[in-house]
């Protein structure tokens, strides 16, 4: 079955900028869509099709994609933004609906 | 304001059925969607089920295919999920969420409903 791999941990400083990754081997192809999920809270959507924002997501947030890989870059990082973040797909081969595994963003 | 609001978690023996459900409103519910994708304690996200605005057409993750049903209710803006031998692994908040077509994100999410699965 289709796989979207992230890294399990990023680190980074307030004020900095914060990389998220996703990889798969078809998602070229694919619109990526980017999820935030804190602590006892449901999760909600900040990036879809690449790299929309819904209303009321802050600019801060931003998705891009090249080649295999799609990427959420969260600019001036706060306290705030510490959470878990995870990439999602359609693989409409199979219509399976694909998470990655999820990445959790540390602000230090 | 969308809402989306789960009922019918619980505690459930392994082997055992339960049914959820998830109430919605502040949207035009038969144009969009529904889907239900589920968290094990400490894990990820996993996508379980979606089904066409009009139910013609429903999908399903390996890992529940022909123990679970999901089915929708457009008069009372509704959507369930049928779940039958249920095993210990499928013990999760299950979240029901609206997508717009089958490319489209989870644009809402309700704030899910507890199922555990254990004797």
């Amino acid at each position: 079955s289709y796989e979207l791999t992230q890294p399990p941990s990023v680190s980074v400083a307030p004020g900095q900028t914060a990389r998220i990754t996703c990889g798969g081997n078809k998602i070229g192809s694919q619109s990526v869509h980017w999820y935030q999920q804190k602590p006892g809270q449901a999760p909600i959507l900040v990036v879809y099709d690449d790299s929309d924002r819904p209303s009321g997501i802050p600019e801060r947030l931003s998705g891009s994609k090249s080649g295999q890989t799609a990427t959420l870059t969260i600019s001036r990082v706060e306290a705030g933004d510490e959470a878990d973040y995870y990439c999602q797909v359609w693989d409409n081969t199979s219509d399976l609906w694909v998470f990655g595994g999820g990445t959790k963003l540390s602000v230090l | 304001e969308v809402q989306l609001v789960e009922t019918g978690g619980g505690l459930v023996q392994p082997g055992g059925s339960l049914r959820l459900s998830c109430a919605a409103s502040g949207f035009a519910f038969n144009q969009y969607w529904m889907g239900w994708v589920r968290q094990a304690p400490g894990k990820g996200l996993e996508w379980v089920a979606n089904i066409k605005q009009d139910g013609s057409g429903t999908y399903y993750a390996d890992s529940v295919k022909g123990r679970f049903t999901i089915s929708r209710d457009n008069a009372q803006k509704s959507v369930s999920l049928q779940m039958t031998s249920l095993r210990a692994e499928d013990t999760a908040i299950y979240y029901c969420a609206t997508l717009f077509m089958a490319g489209s994100s989870f644009d809402y999410w309700g704030q899910g409903t507890l199922v555990t699965v254990s004797s």
